[in-house]
């Protein structure tokens, strides 16, 4: 089976600073792996996907990751943090299209400071 | 862009009783639906997923008969709370898949408490 580790449950990061939040997958075939923001009582809202194409993969809101297969990492990234970045981060991975098998990581709480 | 809509966002019912979470997909057809909940602070777990026409399959641990679903059209999947008690109060979240797509489209969500 899949699954996927956030490390660090909170990460806080001050406005115009570089964002990372990292995420490392188990997947015994290659997966499909995901990075949404949830504003606070809101559903997921897909930032960016990795899907065996190109191993960079930019998505909205300046966010980018970088499939790292050697690694077994996802990481995302953003070079420059704005306060509207203030949410929780989830990363999931998959196995097949039918997203059935998706796993969602413990998700990472990202605080912007003024 | 395919929509899905979650009704309702928020409801507060009283133990004992049955609420019902309608997920549609507004703008694609639905071929399977996915139902999570969500505690506090925590991620998402998966309860069950559900293809129109035919039964759902629940993840282990989830309680069938508790929670009930329905997925009686390509663009309509409910989940009914039966005999809600206070310890069912949590974030519940649907997901829609579109054929060939690669990810699926979540709702917004819907807050329950029972008092």
């Amino acid at each position: 089976a899949q699954s996927v580790t956030q490390l660090g449950s909170h990460v806080s990061v001050s406005e115009g600073a570089l964002v990372l939040l990292r995420c490392n997958y188990s997947s015994s075939v290659p997966p499909y792996l995901f990075w949404y923001v949830q504003y606070p009582n809101q559903g997921l809202q897909l930032l960016l996907k990795y899907t065996s194409a190109a191993t960079l993969v930019k998505g909205i809101n300046g966010f980018e990751a970088e499939f790292k297969k050697s690694e077994t990492s996802f990481h995302l990234t953003k070079p420059s943090a704005h306060m509207s970045d203030a949410a929780e981060y989830f990363c999931a991975v998959s196995t097949w299209v039918g997203n059935n098998d998706m796993r969602f990581g413990a998700g990472t709480r990202l605080t912007v400071k003024p | 862009g395919a929509v899905v809509s979650q009704h309702p966002s928020r409801v507060i019912c009283k133990s004992g009783t049955s609420v019902k979470i309608e997920c549609r997909s507004l703008d694609f057809q639905a071929t399977t639906m996915f139902w999570y909940r969500q505690f506090p602070k925590q991620s998402l777990m998966l309860m069950a997923t559900s293809n129109e026409g035919s039964k759902a399959t629940y993840e282990q641990g989830v309680e069938k008969d508790k929670f009930l679903i329905n997925h009686a059209s390509l663009t309509l999947s409910t989940l009914t709370v039966t005999s809600a008690h206070p310890e069912d109060s949590s974030f519940y979240i649907c997901s829609a898949h579109r054929a060939g797509a690669t990810e699926a489209f979540f709702g917004q969500g819907t807050r329950l408490t029972v008092v």
